[in-house]
């Protein structure tokens, strides 16, 4: 059963532009979260999916957006980039989300902002 | 100040030692507490999951669940090189807050 996919892998980008991060949950999870991960604040929850509808959101400006498809593939949107995104971006699949859920994780996707 | 406090390390101990990894919490809501391994240029892999107070063992693991001191373990037994990754802690309330709250990881170097 293959794992969940994040792509790119990485990425470099200038402050001011807008990036998007795609993630393909394993086959038959509903339930897509997005987190941020920095050596200062560690990993921070930004939203979670179910069903294309968003479900729970962290506490994450406006720029960062996103969205799942009906085949529960989900994407992640940051627009006018600041230096301060540069980051990991993980995403984890579960089933239904539900709080006795397993989690799992994709590798990520390494944002550098110049 | 943090909801969970974790000790970033680096931690570092010979091969065949103990290891005991900590967190501790200020919300006394949180009732599942999970633990992560991380290896470099990876994403977190669920090590660990018990529910309120009390001992799980797994192999060479055990997690151990203190509420009344907000505070949480992990011991690995027979530590190998392969352990060498960041152990992160993870904590949610309720059946109605799915949100996970995280520690900021322990990094552990085994050395052989």
């Amino acid at each position: 059963k293959a794992g969940v996919t994040q792509t790119p892998r990485y990425l470099i980008k200038t402050r001011g532009q807008q990036v998007t991060l795609s993630c393909s949950p394993i086959s038959g999870h509903r339930s897509v979260s997005w987190y941020q991960q920095t050596p200062g604040q560690g990993l921070q929850f930004l939203f979670e999916y179910f069903s294309e509808t968003q479900r729970n959101k962290g506490n994450f400006p406006g720029r960062f957006s996103g969205r799942q498809f009906s085949n529960s593939r989900s994407e992640m949107n940051v627009s006018t980039l600041e230096l301060g995104d540069s980051a990991l971006y993980l995403c984890a699949s579960s089933l239904t989300g539900d709080f006795q859920n397993i989690q799992y994780f994709g590798a990520g996707t390494r944002l550098s902002v110049l | 100040q943090k909801e969970v406090e974790q000790d970033p390390g680096p931690l570092s101990v010979p091969e065949g030692a103990i290891v005991s990894l900590n967190c501790t919490y200020s919300n006394s809501a949180f009732q599942y507490f999970m633990w992560y391994r991380q290896y470099s240029r990876k994403g977190p892999e669920l090590l660990m999951y018990t529910y309120s107070s009390g001992n799980k063992e797994d192999g060479r693991f055990t997690a151990q669940v203190d509420k009344s001191s907000k505070y949480i373990s992990l011991f690995i037994r027979d530590s190998q090189p392969s352990d060498s990754a960041t152990y992160l802690c993870a904590m949610r309330g309720g059946y109605s807050n799915y949100q996970l709250i995280w520690g900021a990881g322990t990094k552990l170097i085994i050395k052989p």
